[in-house]
């Protein structure tokens, strides 16, 4: 079973621009969570998405933004970008159960603010 | 207080030893837990999960779950050079991590 994956890998891009990250979960899986990873403030929870529809946020302004189809794809978008922004974006899928859930990352999207 | 927490290390043991990674965690209500493993470059693959407490074994890693003081830990077994990696901890649904402890095996 193909694993979790993320587009694209790597990304350059200026402040005050935006982006948009994808990620197709594990087939069969209708959870995605995302979560920035950087290395003074470690692995933080955007969102979750589960069914089209947003089930957790995190503690994230509204310039983040995600959204999630019906073939259960998630994409997210950063609007207005600052140079804070620059971090490794990762997505996670899980079959959509609640608590005891096993989540599985995928390989990440490298976002580098200039 | 931060929701998990992890001494960031780096925690240096030498190969064959036992290393015993430590988190606490704030939520008494959190009902899962888990340790990644994440090389540099790469992402976090799941370890081990725990959901009660006591001890659960999986080959050379060993999860120890403590609810009413708020500890999970981990502790691996004839550490190898292998294992040189951040450990991160995650509690509960929405997945609150650690900020990870940084494991160098030595030869």
């Amino acid at each position: 079973k193909a694993g979790v994956t993320q587009t694209p890998r790597y990304l350059i891009k200026t402040r005050g621009q935006q982006v948009t990250l994808s990620c197709s979960p594990i087939s069969g899986h209708r959870s995605v969570s995302w979560y920035q990873q950087t290395p003074g403030q470690g692995l933080q929870f955007l969102f979750e998405y589960f069914s089209e529809t947003q089930r957790n946020k995190g503690n994230f302004p509204g310039r983040f933004s995600g959204r999630q189809f019906s073939n259960s794809r998630s994409e997210m978008n950063v609007s207005t970008l600052e140079l804070g922004d620059s971090a490794l974006y990762l997505c996670a899928s899980s079959l959509g159960g609640r608590v005891q859930e096993t989540q599985y990352f995928g390989p990440g999207t490298r976002l580098l603010v200039l | 207080q931060k929701e998990v927490e992890q001494n960031s290390g780096p925690l240096s043991v030498p190969e064959g030893a036992i290393a015993s990674l430590n988190c606490t965690y704030s939520d008494r209500g959190s009902q899962s837990f888990f340790w990644y493993r994440q090389y540099s470059g790469k992402s976090p693959e799941l370890i081990m999960s725990i959901y009660s407490n006591g001890d659960k074994e999986d080959g050379r890693f060993t999860a120890q779950l403590n609810k009413a003081s708020q500890y999970v830990s981990l502790l691996i077994r004839d550490s190898q050079p292998s294992d040189s990696a951040t450990y991160l901890c995650a509690v509960s649904s929405k997945l609150i991590f650690g900020t990870g402890t940084r494991l160098q095996v030595f030869p």
